[in-house]
């Protein structure tokens, strides 16, 4: 069975960061890029940010270029979004996905 | 960055009933499109890749049709377990998604 395990999310002031990490069974990862996609409560799908199959090209939604990090690690299956200077805006449901597979999201919110 | 416009935003038909969202794209992507459906509190489900072919295990009362820059999605004979939000998402520029289109039933 595939799954996708996201974690890392939670409450954040405004300015912190969080680090997203999604583990990925049955599935074969390293065969596929990857993407984090987000959901603010109530609104539509935002892709976020995807990465190559290698970790050698990485790709970012202009609002979090230069803050959110897109890392990867085939021998652990896992993907990873650093998340810097959070800001409001960016309170959404994360999710990773890949192919036609994706997580179960985790909720991050950035409120004082 | 290539824009998704999807119509309507939202729709509401009766069970049986033949349901058509559109989807058009900013400029050309060939069949680079993909259609999703995501029920509340759950995460998106492909039901349709590279524009008209049905993911695995997907009805065959889904379909997609469309190439460059204007598509079609279409649920034939509406069952109640469809009530979802339905979204395009282009993929050969990065990624965009639409809009979405929240269907109902009467």
């Amino acid at each position: 069975e595939v799954q996708m395990v996201e974690s890392g999310g939670g409450l954040v002031q405004p300015g912190g960061s969080l680090r997203l990490s999604c583990v990925v069974s049955g599935f074969t990862f390293n065969n596929y890029w990857m993407s984090w996609v987000r959901q603010p409560p109530g609104k539509g799908l935002e892709w976020v940010a995807n990465i190559k199959q290698d970790g050698g090209e990485k790709n970012y939604v202009g609002s979090v270029r230069g803050r959110f990090t897109i890392s990867r690690d085939n021998a652990k299956n896992s993907l990873y979004l650093q998340m810097n200077n959070l800001r409001p805006e960016d309170t959404a449901v994360y999710y990773c996905a890949g192919s036609a597979v994706w997580g179960q999201g985790t909720l991050v919110t950035v409120s004082s | 960055d290539i824009q998704m416009t999807q119509s309507p935003s939202s729709l509401s038909a009766s069970v049986g009933d033949r349901v058509t969202i559109t989807c058009q794209a900013s400029q050309d992507i060939n069949i680079h499109l993909n259609w999703y459906q995501q029920k509340p509190g759950k995460a998106p489900k492909l039901l349709i890749y590279a524009a008209f072919s049905l993911q695995s295990g997907v009805p065959s009362r889904f379909s997609g049709s469309g190439s460059g820059t204007d598509f079609t999605f279409t649920i034939n004979n509406l069952q109640p377990e469809d009530i979802a939000t339905y979204y395009c998402q282009q993929y050969v520029n990065f990624i965009t998604f639409g809009q979405g289109t929240r269907l109902e039933i009467k």
